[in-house]
């Protein structure tokens, strides 16, 4: 069964670089079909999808983020990444990983969520 | 993008009575495949979302059957037949149609009144 965590730092200084990861276990991030997304949640807001990385390598970004972030991922370790530069104070939210298959078939599981804040 | 919008913003409701959440996009959400890819998600307090329904109102593995789905288009409902107590939380939908961007609405709060 499909294991997602997060991991990285809780803390960010406002114009750096928020990096986290995501360790999958159950399954690869070579899986035919599979996307391997990246979502975020203001405190007390709503869900807001940042990216997804296919099976095949390709990453696809929500066009308002799309200047900010890299999505990509290590095989070896069976893990996916994000990357989100020149953090402001918006950018304070809990970071999801999650993961869907074509078509949206499956959509499931969610890691836990992780607090990310950016302030100095 | 497409905006999604959904109302009403906050709904109680008493247990074992029906609540009825709506949906609603900006532009079409029929796929040029012909399927229609709004799905509904659950975030209860302090957990990650779950999805419940798909391609309108297909329900996910394990999702009881008082959740069901409707709608076409623009237009979406996502209808509890009995609300228990385990169903509070926020519910989005969310469209996939016009990927590769994927959008939510709002979200619905539910508690009990």
């Amino acid at each position: 069964q499909l294991h997602l965590q997060e991991s990285g730092p809780g803390l960010v200084r406002p114009s750096e670089t928020l990096s986290l990861t995501c360790s999958v276990s159950g399954g690869s991030i070579r899986s035919n079909g599979y996307h391997w997304g990246w979502f975020r949640q203001p405190p007390g807001e709503g869900l807001q999808w940042i990216g997804s990385l296919y099976y095949t390598g390709t990453p696809y970004y929500m066009p308002s983020l799309k200047s900010r972030v890299t999505i990509s991922g290590d095989t070896s370790k069976n893990q996916f990444s994000l990357r989100l530069y020149s953090v402001t104070d918006a950018d304070t939210a809990v970071y999801y990983c999650a993961t869907f298959t074509d078509h949206f078939l499956r959509f499931d599981p969610w890691g836990q969520g992780t607090l990310v804040t950016v302030s100095s | 993008e497409v905006v999604m919008t959904q109302s009403p913003l906050s709904l109680p409701v008493s247990l074992g009575q029906p609540a009825s959440i709506s949906c609603r996009s900006s532009q079409s959400l029929v796929s040029s495949d012909g399927n229609t890819y709004l799905d509904w998600f659950h975030q209860r307090p302090g957990q990650s979302p779950r999805r419940l329904i798909h391609k309108v109102s297909d329900r996910d593995s394990g999702v009881p059957d008082r959740f069901s789905g409707s709608g076409s288009g623009t237009d979406f409902t996502l209808e509890i037949s009995r609300v228990e107590a385990e169903d509070v939380g926020v519910y989005y939908c969310m469209q996939g149609t016009h990927w590769p961007e994927i959008t939510f609405g709002p979200g619905t709060k539910v508690d009990i009144k």
